[in-house]
């Protein structure tokens, strides 16, 4: 079946570490997305990408960072930037306009 | 910037209620508004609306989207304890990136 697979999901860091998510489709969308929730927060963009080896900021970028070398694999790394990483992270893809996203269904990040 | 207000952003009710959720936006290109169901992880696809009037129907379910007045309602008839989910609202505002602006979402608890 094609969908969106996240890893893991569940993931403690300690204060300091970089951590990486990882989000793998097999649905052939060219365009893909990650997003952090918070409670009472809703759904903000963190970074997406169109095309392989290419990726754009969306408005919380400031300590993540991502890479998209294959088509199918967009992870996000978390670093030590970034101040409150405790959050439920959701990545997505899309075929194109006329279409909504597929979800993954998450990474919950605690940092302890 | 791009802005998807949702109210209320909690609502308790109890089964057999009808309940209706409210979206408004401020994009600069508005090309379609969607909404989706989150229960625990993962959201998942309501409806898409594109046209002002035309209502979209399924199951209990039903939206409609005015674009003079910039606000689309997501109405559940018959509530059920299993329609207790946070509800969001998203709006693409044009452009070639494919990504999704979201409001910060209605939570829904249908009470027995």
């Amino acid at each position: 079946d094609g969908g969106i697979t996240q890893s893991p999901k569940y993931l403690f860091r300690k204060e300091g570490q970089n951590v990486t998510l990882s989000c793998e489709q097999n649905l052939n969308h060219d365009a893909m997305y990650w997003y952090r929730q918070d409670p009472g927060q809703g759904l903000r963009l963190i970074y997406y990408s169109q095309i392989v080896n290419d990726f754009q900021k969306g408005d919380i970028a400031e300590g993540y960072s991502v890479s998209r070398e294959k088509k199918e694999s967009f992870p996000l790394t978390v670093t030590s930037a970034q101040k409150n990483p405790t959050a439920f992270y959701l990545c997505a893809s899309r075929p194109h306009e006329k279409s909504g996203y597929t979800f993954g269904s998450g990474t919950r990040l605690t940092v302890v | 910037e791009d802005k998807v207000v949702q109210s209320p952003l909690s609502l308790v009710v109890h089964e057999g209620d009808t309940v209706t959720l409210n979206c408004s936006y401020e994009v600069t290109n508005f090309r379609s508004l969607l909404w989706y169901k989150q229960e625990k992880k993962a959201p998942t696809f309501l409806f898409m609306l594109t046209s002002s009037g035309i209502e979209k129907k399924s199951g209990r379910l039903s939206s409609i989207l005015d674009k003079k007045e910039l606000f689309s309602i997501l109405n559940i008839t018959a509530t059920q304890t299993g329609d207790s989910a946070i509800y969001l609202c998203a709006v693409d505002s044009g452009g070639s990136n494919y990504k999704l602006t979201f409001g910060k979402g209605t939570l829904l608890t249908v009470n027995p």
